[in-house]
């Protein structure tokens, strides 16, 4: 079955960087599209980057354009997201989705907490 | 950025009592290649969305079919013909037509 593990989380100071991971499996990866979408606590959710099949596409949301850099490794079935300067508002638990326009499978999240 | 504006933001329904979510985009979701990229999301407590309905009206998999969707342009509807407990959470609405992408803001579904 599709499976989306995230990996990465923690405590980070403002300014400081953090790169979270997400391990895909039980489907082929380089097949798909990739994202990442964040949810701060008690709040909606926000799209942050996607990247196509073959990595030769990215984008991202305005709010961390220039800080958050999307790549994926298909020969290990994975998909990152590098986050640098990283400030309070960017405190969220950040879930690995498979898709872009229409997102249909999620990880389980892994939670960003920036704070001095 | 597109703006979904969902209405109710809390919506207290009677068990087996039907309930029904708006959106409403502020630019019409027809793609250039003639899709409407409308997603409807539900997301129990402490778990992570799953998806309901894409494309408007496509039903996912496993889903049961008391959820059903409708609307077209900028307007957009999830139904739920009749309510039952595990139906509990917030619904979003997504456009995936014009990036950036958004979500809105999530309507809380409580058993009255």
């Amino acid at each position: 079955q599709v499976q989306l593990v995230e990996s990465g989380g923690g405590l980070v100071k403002p300014g400081g960087s953090l790169r979270l991971s997400c391990t895909a499996s039980g489907f082929t990866f380089s097949d798909y599209y990739m994202s990442w979408i964040r949810q701060a606590p008690g709040k909606g959710l926000e799209w942050v980057s996607f990247i196509s099949s073959s990595s030769s596409y990215t984008m991202y949301a305005d709010s961390v354009k220039g800080r958050f850099t999307i790549s994926r490794d298909s020969a290990k079935n994975s998909l990152d997201l590098q986050m640098n300067s990283l400030r309070a508002d960017d405190t969220a638990v950040y879930y690995c989705v498979r898709g872009t326009r229409s997102i249909d499978r999620w990880g389980q999240g892994t939670l960003v907490t920036v704070s001095s | 950025d597109v703006v979904m504006t969902q209405s109710p933001l809390s919506l207290p329904v009677t068990l087996g009592q039907p309930a029904s979510i708006s959106c409403r985009s502020s630019q019409s979701l027809v793609y250039s290649d003639g899709n409407t990229y409308l997603n409807w999301f539900q997301q129990r407590p402490g778990q992570s969305p799953r998806r309901l309905i894409y494309e408007v009206s496509n039903r996912d998999p496993g889903v049961p079919d008391r959820f059903s969707g409708s609307g077209s342009g900028t307007d957009f509807t999830l139904k739920i013909s009749r309510v039952e407990a595990e139906d509990v959470g917030v619904y979003y609405c997504m456009q995936g037509t014009h990036w950036s992408y958004t979500f809105g803001q999530g309507t809380k579904l409580e058993i009255k």
